[in-house]
């Protein structure tokens, strides 16, 4: 079974609103990064956070990670319409290999103008 | 430029038949892998390398196999025995072993009829 679960499935915003989306997970984690992919094509990694970092910035990304309650929340701030696309969470866990990814269902984030 | 590339884009196969897809990468990582995504839905692991002549099973291997001659090459071949591999196939690398990003490929669109 897949390892994160995102909430909302998808996503519909106004061009220059904050956009929030959830991950979950249920065995303890090595760390947890968030990737972005555009209809048809590859990922792109966004971010990485450590299981011993509460929280981490990128530009307009804010990423926050709570062990305790196994989820993570990914905040896009002044959404642009580029932005819209699927987004993932993937953790890394432990007993799971030193880099292998188990990446969750995603959230498809729509930006409109 | 560095980078990963799949091809073909998209590939067509009568049922019964195998089918190879090319992964290639020049970014001198050790580690490479294969996903397979679903409409709607994440990433499944299908084989993973972590050094040349070295690739173990994922989570759906069955159907698959792959070879690890060459550091810059990870190809995949879907078999007559996958029961239903018509899918969006994503081929990724990382540096190693550790807590790394993966970077992807831009995929290739299997359709078996």
């Amino acid at each position: 079974s897949q390892q994160g679960e995102e909430d909302p499935q998808a996503l519909s915003i106004q061009e220059g609103e904050n956009a929030t989306m959830n991950c979950s997970y249920k065995t303890s984690i090595n760390n947890l990064q968030w990737y972005r992919q555009n209809s048809g094509r590859g990922l792109v990694h966004l971010i990485l956070i450590r299981s011993n970092e509460r929280e981490k910035h990128s530009g307009r990304l804010r990423v926050t990670l709570d062990t305790s309650k196994k989820s993570s929340s990914l905040l896009i701030t002044a959404s642009r319409a580029a932005d819209t696309a699927s987004y993932f969470c993937a953790t890394d866990f432990w007993g799971g290999g030193g880099n292998k990814l188990t990446f969750g269902t995603g959230t498809q984030l729509k930006v409109e103008l | 430029d560095g980078g990963i590339t799949q091809s073909p884009k998209y590939l067509f196969r009568k049922e019964g038949q195998n089918v190879t897809l090319s992964c290639e990468q020049n970014l001198n990582h050790d580690a490479m892998y294969w996903y397979r995504q679903d409409p709607g839905q994440g990433l499944r692991l299908i084989y993973y390398s972590q050094i040349v002549n070295d690739f173990q099973k994922g989570d759906i291997a069955e159907g698959y196999s792959v070879s690890r001659e060459k550091k810059e090459s990870f190809p995949l071949t879907v078999t007559s025995a996958q029961k239903n591999p018509t899918a969006f196939y994503l081929c990724a690398s990382s540096i190693g072993t550790g807590v790394h990003e993966q970077y992807f490929g831009p995929g290739t669109r299997l359709t078996v009829t």
